[in-house]
């Protein structure tokens, strides 16, 4: 397997913009992440699926952030209109629940998003 | 309020010497524990985990300790080598890892030759 993969890897964008970032997760696994890196907060859960379906989306820090999964081998997470605050690294990541607990998570390269 | 705290930015050791990397958290909680590292430009890539139920873990050069009444855990990397330079993160869940991870900021390790 090629691992969880990301496009596109850099995104740079003017403030008021739509954005989307896309994801595939591994095959076969049913849990999937989006995280965001800063400087000021680390890495830090926006949302995430399982087996499709949003489960906790209490990390997206505003209404202008929307996630979907349409499928089990694809995400987006949607910013709409971007703010120059939304600049980070954006890091999608995909487990397996197996025996009452899911297995490490495996992340992706990440979106180094810029918006100016 | 950050339940994972990882004190030390930044830590720089001989190689070939003893790596520690420590990592406090709040939340009693937490079930499930783990090591990540990462490399500029690239995604986090897992070291070792640990379960609540366990106090030690190892594998290769990496051993994860857990002290469940301290609520501390440290990584120890013996012996360090020079591609073990790179941002080490304590990550915790609950429910074995289903409501997702919360990181600590990283510690940047530096192995000097």
């Amino acid at each position: 397997d090629a691992g969880v993969i990301q496009s596109p890897r850099h995104e740079v964008t003017e403030m008021g913009q739509e954005v989307t970032l896309r994801c595939k997760p591994i095959s076969g696994h049913d849990y999937l992440f989006w995280y965001r890196q800063t400087m000021m907060r680390g890495l830090e859960l926006l949302i995430y699926f399982n087996n499709n379906v949003p489960i906790d989306d209490s990390g997206m820090p505003e209404d202008r952030f929307s996630a979907k999964m349409p499928n089990a081998s694809f995400s987006t997470l949607k910013i709409q209109p971007s703010e120059p605050r939304d600049s980070a690294v954006y890091f999608c990541a995909s487990s397996l629940w197996v025996r009452g607990r899911t297995t490490e998570a495996f992340f992706g390269q990440g979106t180094r998003l810029t918006v100016v | 309020d950050q339940q994972v705290k990882q004190n030390s930015p930044s830590l720089s050791v001989q190689e070939g010497r003893i790596s520690i990397l420590n990592c406090d958290y709040t939340n009693s909680m937490f079930d499930y524990f783990l090591w990540y590292k990462k490399y500029p430009a690239e995604g986090p890539t897992f070291l070792i985990s640990i379960s609540s139920i366990k106090d030690k873990n190892e594998d290769g050069r990496f051993t994860v300790f857990l002290n469940k009444s301290a609520k501390h855990l440290s990584l120890h990397i013996v012996p360090s080598q020079p591609g073990d330079s790179a941002v080490y993160f304590c990550a915790a869940s609950v429910r074995g890892g289903a409501d997702g991870l919360t990181f600590g900021k990283g510690t940047h390790l530096i192995i000097q030759p």
